[in-house]
């Protein structure tokens, strides 16, 4: 069965940018059902859609973040990428890659595990 | 933004018990409401999708129902490894939002 797993730094400095890739095993998200996508979650926020993206390319962003935020995906090679500019010290979460079925922002029927990012300096 | 809120917050409860969980959506969402499953240090789970399909793989003792604005999540009887924090998910618009959590406690 599909299996995502995040990987990147988990320190970045304040006003740097957060990257991370998903790599995408055992499975796909090349499909017109099917988006890749990116939540994270904090103690103080909760959990937040942060965007999501079509394999052909098309990309949906939360509008709170829409401004820093790029996600793209590399199909043929199984990955998927977040970045994440500007970074302070809100931005510290657990972000997960996670797949939508359905619609752009549907249900998630897989998660990675998740992978801390804190913004410190 | 459509805005979930779930009640209760926490609840203790006992194995064998019914429990019920509530979300209310601040606007129409149709049936795009979704339930997950989370345990501490990991991902959440997909539990029910579009108000009360039930995901493969998932105990039939979970089921969901409601319309617009207040869906509820039902344990029919409550097993040890329920035991978790479960959150609300609205699909109808973008943002996709959540809601904020009820942690389910050993009474």
């Amino acid at each position: 069965q599909l299996q995502l797993q995040e990987s990147g730094p988990g320190l970045v400095k304040p006003s740097e940018t957060l990257s991370l890739t998903c790599t995408v095993s055992d499975g796909s998200i090349s499909s017109d059902y099917y988006y890749g996508g990116w939540i994270r979650q904090s103690p103080g926020k909760g959990l937040e859609w942060i965007g999501s993206i079509h394999y052909g390319g098309t990309t949906f962003y939360n509008p709170s973040l829409k401004s820093r935020v790029t996600i793209s995906v590399d199909t043929p090679k199984k990955y998927l990428s977040l970045k994440l500019s500007s970074v302070t010290a809100a931005d510290t979460a657990v972000y997960y890659c996670a797949r939508h079925f359905g619609r752009r922002e549907g249900p998630v029927d897989y998660w990675g595990q998740g992978t801390l990012v804190t913004v410190s300096s | 933004d459509i805005q979930m809120t779930q009640s209760p917050s926490s609840l203790s409860a006992s194995v064998g018990d019914r429990v019920t969980i509530t979300c209310r959506a601040s606007q129409n969402i149709d049936s795009h409401l979704s339930w997950y499953q989370q345990k501490p240090g990991q991902a959440p789970k997909l539990l029910i999708y579009t108000t009360s399909s039930l995901q493969s793989g998932v105990p039939s003792r979970f089921s969901g129902s409601g319309s617009g604005p207040d869906f509820t999540l039902t344990i029919s009887s409550l097993r040890p490894e329920d035991f978790a924090t479960y959150y609300c998910q609205q699909s109808y618009s973008t943002p996709p939002t959540f809601g904020q959590g009820t942690k389910v406690e050993i009474k």
